[in-house]
């Protein structure tokens, strides 16, 4: 079975800092999608990025990038110039399946502080 | 684009009755719908999987006859707590995917639940 394991239950930051939270996860899957969501206290989930395993090149958005490493099956995310919006949970997630029965499995998740 | 909603946001009942959550999907058309479960602190679990026209998918451990899920439209999934028990408090999220883009799902707001 596919598990996402983030060690990292909390990372904090001072602001305009960079800062990378870990993501881990298991599978005997070559193909399948890497997403890193955003969950702040509202609790509304926000994706923030995402990964296709196919391509090398790691995928950015904007301050947000990440580092897709397929052999050692990790896949970890850069915030550059860290602002206090960015104050979340932050949750590495999965995509298994095919044929139209996807699932997205998480991980336990990171708790991000940006301090001032 | 790509916009979710729940509703309602939070509700309160009492035990045994039973509670209608609602997901739509606003400015696209989800051929399917998920619904998870967060505790505090914690994941989101999913619960089962909804598909417009057929019946839901249910994961291992999860009481179909307990959580009624209908997706009657390619825009409404509901999720129906029946008799509903303090353990059953908790915060419900939905997310959909539309039909033609299967990787990225978008989530709902959430919906709290309490139980008294």
């Amino acid at each position: 079975a596919q598990t996402v394991t983030q060690s990292q239950p909390e990372m904090s930051v001072q602001e305009a800092e960079t800062v990378t939270l870990s993501c881990t996860y298991d599978t005997s899957e070559s193909d399948y999608y890497l997403f890193w969501y955003k969950q702040p206290p509202s609790r509304q989930m926000i994706l923030v990025i995402r990964q296709e395993a196919y391509k090398q090149q790691n995928a950015t958005e904007n301050r947000f990038s990440v580092n897709f490493q397929k052999a050692a099956k990790s896949f970890s995310l850069k915030i550059s110039d860290s602002q206090l919006g960015d104050a979340a949970m932050y949750f590495c997630a999965y995509l298994r399946g095919q044929g139209g029965s996807e699932k997205l499995v998480f991980g336990k998740g990171t708790k991000l502080t940006v301090n001032p | 684009g790509a916009v979710v909603s729940q509703h309602p946001s939070r509700v309160i009942c009492k035990s045994g009755t039973s509670v209608k959550i609602e997901c739509r999907s606003l400015d696209f058309q989800a051929t399917t719908m998920f619904w998870y479960r967060q505790f505090p602190k914690q994941s989101l679990m999913l619960m089962a999987t909804s598909n417009e026209g057929s019946k839901a998918t249910y994961e291992q451990g999860v009481e179909k006859d307990k959580f009624l899920i209908n997706h009657a439209s390619l825009t409404l999934s509901t999720l129906t707590v029946t008799s509903a028990h303090p353990e059953d408090s908790s915060f419900y999220i939905c997310s959909a995917r539309e039909g033609g883009s299967a990787e990225t799902q978008y989530f709902g707001p959430g919906t709290r639940l309490l139980v008294l």
